[in-house]
């Protein structure tokens, strides 16, 4: 069965970088989408944007776009979420999840989620 | 951007009753309309897909219905280990978008 494994929790500056890694635990992605939702602290959950690892296709909500950058090591099983220039509205809890395909977008597998802080 | 809007924002039920959550779509989505269940600290899980299908290993007392703009989600039999929030969430049209969530309590 597979698990996503989540990086760990992470401390950043306003201004600086974060990356966040999912691992396919107990198998491989396939040709299976892995997207990124975050979850502000007591508040509703935010869809990112998501990559098919097998070929690099991604998709990106707008309002990321030039800030976030979804990578795949096929070789690892791990997909990376980069986002730059954070601000304290960046932190979240970050997670990652698996759908068939980036098009057919419903989460049936999802990571333990890693806390971001953006605290200068 | 498509916006969904659940109601109520919460809830509070007794063990046994049926509850029902609905999710106005602000455009016609099709059936292209999840639902998932969050317990505090945990990832969301999967229940419905498709307006209408229950996802491998979720309980029948779990359902969804709807098309279009209006969707509907129901508990039967309603039990103490449901206690958690509720989302929606749409795959129609890019960014994809979630509900406001519903925030079920046992009274």
């Amino acid at each position: 069965q597979v698990q996503l494994v989540q990086s760990g929790a992470e401390v950043k500056k306003p201004g600086s970088s974060m990356k966040v890694s999912c691992k396919a635990s107990g198998g491989t992605f396939n040709n299976f989408a892995i997207t990124w939702v975050r979850q502000d602290p007591g508040q509703g959950l935010e869809w990112m944007g998501g990559i098919i690892p097998h070929h690099g296709t991604t998709n990106y909500a707008q309002r990321f776009q030039g800030r976030l950058t979804i990578t795949a090591d096929e070789s690892t099983n791990t997909v990376y979420m980069e986002l730059s220039s954070l601000k304290s509205e960046d932190t979240a809890v970050y997670y990652c999840a698996r759908s068939f395909d980036l098009l057919t977008a419903y989460y049936d597998y999802w990571g333990q989620g890693t806390l971001v802080t953006v605290s200068s | 951007d498509i916006q969904l809007t659940q109601s109520p924002s919460s809830l509070s039920a007794s063990v046994g009753d049926r509850v029902t959550i609905t999710c106005q779509a602000s455009q016609d989505i099709t059936n292209y309309l999840n639902w998932y269940q969050q317990i505090p600290g945990k990832a969301p899980k999967l229940l419905i897909y498709d307006a209408s299908n229950l996802q491998t290993g979720v309980p029948s007392r779990f359902r969804g219905g709807g098309s279009g703009t209006h969707f509907t989600f129901t508990i039967n039999n309603l039990q103490p280990e449901d206690v958690a929030t509720y989302y929606c969430q749409q795959y129609d049209d890019l960014p994809y978008s979630f509900g406001q969530g519903t925030k079920l309590e046992i009274k």
